[in-house]
């Protein structure tokens, strides 16, 4: 079974650039998070979507951060202006079902460097 | 209010021997799920062992068994003989109900682990 894919891996921009990531969750995962993890830090969710809606963006920036999962598969996170705070690994996961007891899944993460 | 706690920003463990790396939660829930992720220097992360708060039991998985007191909140891994492949990062986690339906799941700040030959 094929992992959560993201892309990219890494991505270096300086700041007020703007910045997109991708994530192919897998294949039937129904619920796709997004969560930013700052150096040292443990991961922070940043949104939930089951199947295509929002279930949680209550810590979203939403003035520079957006997110959309088009037909409840792929999606992708865009920060429109980067700012040097946002430096960070954006994770992407997803889990199967809306059981309580499934473990998400993890891609590799993409590391966001800000200069 | 923090939601999980990890207190032990760093443990050091001899090889072979067990380590409690300590978690503890807030919650006025009565149905949440607590997690252990493992995160080596690679970055990914990997689910090790869950626990469901009516989980009768302590949850284990091979080397990894969950040390669970509902009472006070707590719920410790405990890894017995340490290998040194298990240094990393440690994150605990937690799962509980959201009012927009569905489960929101919350990290602890992690325990760094450093497996000693």
């Amino acid at each position: 079974e094929a992992g959560v894919a993201q892309s990219p891996r890494y991505k270096i921009i300086e700041k007020r650039q703007s910045v997109a990531f991708w994530c192919n969750p897998i294949s039937g995962h129904a619920t796709l998070y997004w969560y930013q993890q700052i150096l040292g830090q443990g991961p922070k969710l940043l949104i939930q979507f089951q199947n295509n809606g929002v279930v949680d963006d209550s810590q979203l920036p939403k003035d520079r951060f957006s997110a959309e999962r088009l037909k409840g598969v792929d999606s992708t996170l865009k920060i429109q202006p980067a700012k040097l705070e946002d430096s960070a690994v954006y994770l992407c996961a997803s889990r199967t079902g809306v059981a309580s007891r499934s473990e998400q899944y993890f891609g590799p993460g993409t590391r966001l460097t800000v200069t | 209010a923090q939601k999980i706690t990890q207190t032990q920003p760093g443990m050091f463990v001899q090889e072979k021997e067990a380590v409690t790396l300590d978690c503890t939660y807030d919650t006025s829930d009565q149905s949440y799920g607590l997690f252990w992720y493992k995160q080596p220097s690679s970055g990914e992360m990997i689910f090790l062992i869950y626990q469901g708060s009516y989980d009768e039991q302590n949850a284990t998985e091979g080397r990894y068994s969950l040390n669970f007191q509902k009472a006070r909140k707590s719920a410790n891994l405990v890894i017995s003989a340490s290998q040194l492949g298990d240094s990393a990062m440690y994150f605990c986690a937690m799962r509980e109900g959201i009012p927009t339906g569905g489960f929101k799941t919350i990290f602890g700040a992690g325990t760094r682990l450093f497996v000693k030959a």
